[in-house]
Formats: structure tokens, C-alpha cells, sequence
């Protein structure tokens, strides 16, 4: 059970460069998210989708896009790259159970650096 | 809207010192869920914990243990004797009912010191 798999683990963009980041999962969570980690802040929530073509904006979208046109993949687009979004990526995904909301798995991050 | 806050940015202890971490939230829902992650040098969230609003009842585990007070909107986590290998950065965490989205608190970073 691979659980949630992001790709790549690191990446390194030129201001004003294209790319997405991976995410994938297998155990058929209903609800997949991205946050973005930053020294002194925590992780802040980008996107978030609670099923295969629903997505909806969270606390820090601008720059990004997504799309979830199955229930395993979640992929994060950077349209334009900026130093801004320099940090540590992480996707998780979670389901609401009998005992209401349970833990958020999350993936092994993707570290990002803009130059 | 849900807030977390984790006011101590950083803990040095020495090895078998106990650590107390705070948390405190903030919500306007009735139910809701609490949470601790663990994030290691190596990067990647370990879940360590999961409590639901109506579910007080404090809970030990191994060497941690867990504080939920509704009274004070407080939810401390206790590491016991800490080792070495409990350097990290915790991270407190809420949802609430029927909405996956976490707010994360800030983070304290843990470091024991052999």
C-alpha cells in the first residue's frame, strides 16, 4: 500500500518556468489537498478537492492550478514560476469516517526552489 | 474561521527532561478535531494523534501524553523523559465537522540535546 506518492522530491524552476507537481493516491480518499510549508508559518493550504472534478481555492491559490479528473490523482500546476513560491510542497489526502474526520495522509514533499 | 496557535517557536532540552508544547485553538463550530504531527529532520508529517471535541479524556502513550481541555481551547502534548530522537518540529492541527480542510499551527521545534 504505497499510500500517497508525490513527485518529484526536488525541483529547481527559473522565474517565469512552467511545471507540475505529482500526486498520487491509492487509498481512495474522497479528499486530496496541496499546502505549502514556509519557515515560521506552518502549512498553509493552496487547493483542495473533495472529489473528482470538484476543486476549490484555499488560504494561498495564487500562481497555482489544479485539477482532479480522477479520484487517485491531484496534480499542482505553477503557471509562471516566482521566487514567492520557493518552499516545501506537501499533498495529503483524507475521508470522512464513522468517527467523523480522520488524520491527513500526506506524501513525502517536494522541495522547490525558484531562482 | 478556525485558527491554531503554537506560541513557543522553539524548545532546547536536555536529554530525559520532560517537554509540555501548547496549543491553543480557536473555532466557532461545537464539533471538531484536534490533531499532533510530527515532522523529523527528514522532512516527512507523522500523524501521532487524533481527538474529537466531545472526547476530553486525556490519553498517555508510551512516553507521550496529551492534554485536551475545551474550557481553555487548549490541546498540550507531553513528551516524557525526551530522547534524542524526539528532535523535531510538532505541529498542532483542526478541522472541523464535515470540512477537511487543517489549519496548522506555526510549529515549535523540539531539540534535545544529548
Amino acid at each position: 500500500n504505497a499510500g500517497v506518492t508525490q513527485t518529484p522530491k526536488f525541483q529547481v524552476l527559473k522565474t517565469g518556468q512552467s511545471m507540475t507537481l505529482q500526486c498520487a493516491q491509492d487509498m481512495n480518499h474522497e479528499y486530496m489537498s496541496w499546502y505549502r510549508q514556509d519557515p515560521g508559518m506552518g502549512l498553509r493550504l493552496i487547493h483542495y478537492s473533495v472529489g473528482a472534478g470538484i476543486t476549490d481555492q484555499g488560504e494561498v491559490p495564487n500562481g497555482y492550478n489544479v485539477s482532479r479528473s480522477t479520484t487517485e490523482d491531484f496534480p499542482l500546476r505553477l503557471l509562471s514560476a516566482a521566487p514567492s513560491q520557493t518552499s516545501v510542497y506537501f499533498c495529503a489526502s483524507s475521508y470522512i469516517g464513522e468517527g467523523g474526520n480522520t488524520e491527513a495522509f500526506f506524501g513525502q514533499g517536494t522541495r522547490l526552489t525558484v531562482v | 474561521a478556525q485558527k491554531v496557535t503554537q506560541a513557543q517557536t522553539e524548545i532546547s532540552v536536555v536529554e530525559k527532561e520532560d517537554v509540555t508544547l501548547d496549543c491553543v485553538y480557536e473555532t466557532r463550530d461545537t464539533t471538531y478535531y484536534l490533531f499532533w504531527y510530527k515532522q523529523p529532520p527528514s522532512g516527512e508529517l507523522v500523524f501521532l494523534i487524533r481527538r474529537n471535541s466531545f472526547d476530553e479524556q486525556n490519553e498517555i502513550s508510551g512516553r507521550y501524553s496529551w492534554n485536551f481541555q475545551k474550557s481553555t481551547s487548549s490541546f498540550n502534548f507531553t513528551i516524557t523523559a525526551s530522547q534524542v530522537v524526539d528532535s523535531a518540529v510538532y505541529f498542532c492541527a483542526l478541522s472541523e465537522a464535515n470540512d477537511y480542510k487543517l489549519s496548522f499551527g506555526a510549529g515549535t521545534t523540539v531539540t534535545v540535546r544529548a
